[in-house]
């Protein structure tokens, strides 16, 4: 149950788009098209954003959006504003009744 | 409304217990998967342990045999027992509603334990 691998951070201007990796194993990213994505701002709870790969949940705007190539998930955020600054997680199913969660990615918006 | 709230953290001894309460709103919780998942802080999110609509269970190595997800239907609320708690369990615990598709779409605020002597 090893943590899935995130970039520590990612930066941009107002208007660029950023990608986030998420890289697993074939037990989890690359087994299973189960991968779901979390904004967390300061202090607040983990709000869905993206789940089974590419499909955004209720009310997310489509500036969001999901990908997966083999074992490696991908967020991107097009158009970026100040209020997509937060801490992002993927997360996957891996099998069994587990999940496992990314290490968690920083978006800074410069 | 769709609302999930947890309850009971608080500061505790090593090697004491606690039992944590997500109360929920505007769903069953007898009718979703449910999940707790904790952050230590200034750390990532990391999934605790799982409990099916049909009673199944499953939990992080990290809590196997010392946490236990259990639920009351008649009270429409999800717990986690925590025995044997260790400086390393300190963390806000959060309680999140299992959506359609191996995702969880609806989280609790949150609640903080705090293991420390």
């Amino acid at each position: 149950q090893s943590a899935l691998t995130q970039p520590r951070s990612v930066s941009g201007s107002p208007g660029q788009s950023v990608t986030i990796s998420c890289t697993g194993t074939s037990s989890d990213v690359g087994g299973w098209n189960y991968v779901s994505w979390y904004q967390q701002h300061p202090g607040k709870a983990p709000k869905l954003m993206i789940y089974a790969v590419n499909k955004r949940s209720s009310g997310v705007p489509d500036g969001f959006s999901g990908s997966k190539s083999g074992n490696t998930a991908s967020l991107t955020i097009s158009g970026l504003q100040a209020e997509h600054e937060a801490d992002y997680y993927c997360c996957s199913y891996a099998g069994g009744y587990t999940y496992v969660f990314g290490t968690g990615t920083r978006v800074t918006v410069l | 409304e769709v609302q999930l709230v947890e309850s009971g953290g608080g500061l505790i001894q090593p090697g004491e217990s606690l039992r944590l309460s997500c109360a929920a709103s505007g769903f069953s919780v007898g009718t979703k998967y449910m999940i707790w998942v904790r952050q230590a802080p200034g750390k990532g999110l990391e999934w605790v342990s799982i409990l099916y609509a049909g009673g199944t269970t499953d939990y992080a190595d990290s809590v196997k045999g010392r946490f236990t997800i259990s639920r009351d239907n008649s009270k429409n609320t999800l717990y986690l027992q925590m025995n044997r708690l260790a400086v390393e369990d300190t963390a806000v615990y959060y309680c999140a509603r299992g959506g359609d598709v191996h995702n969880f779409d609806c989280w609790g605020p949150g609640t903080l334990v705090t293991v420390s002597s």
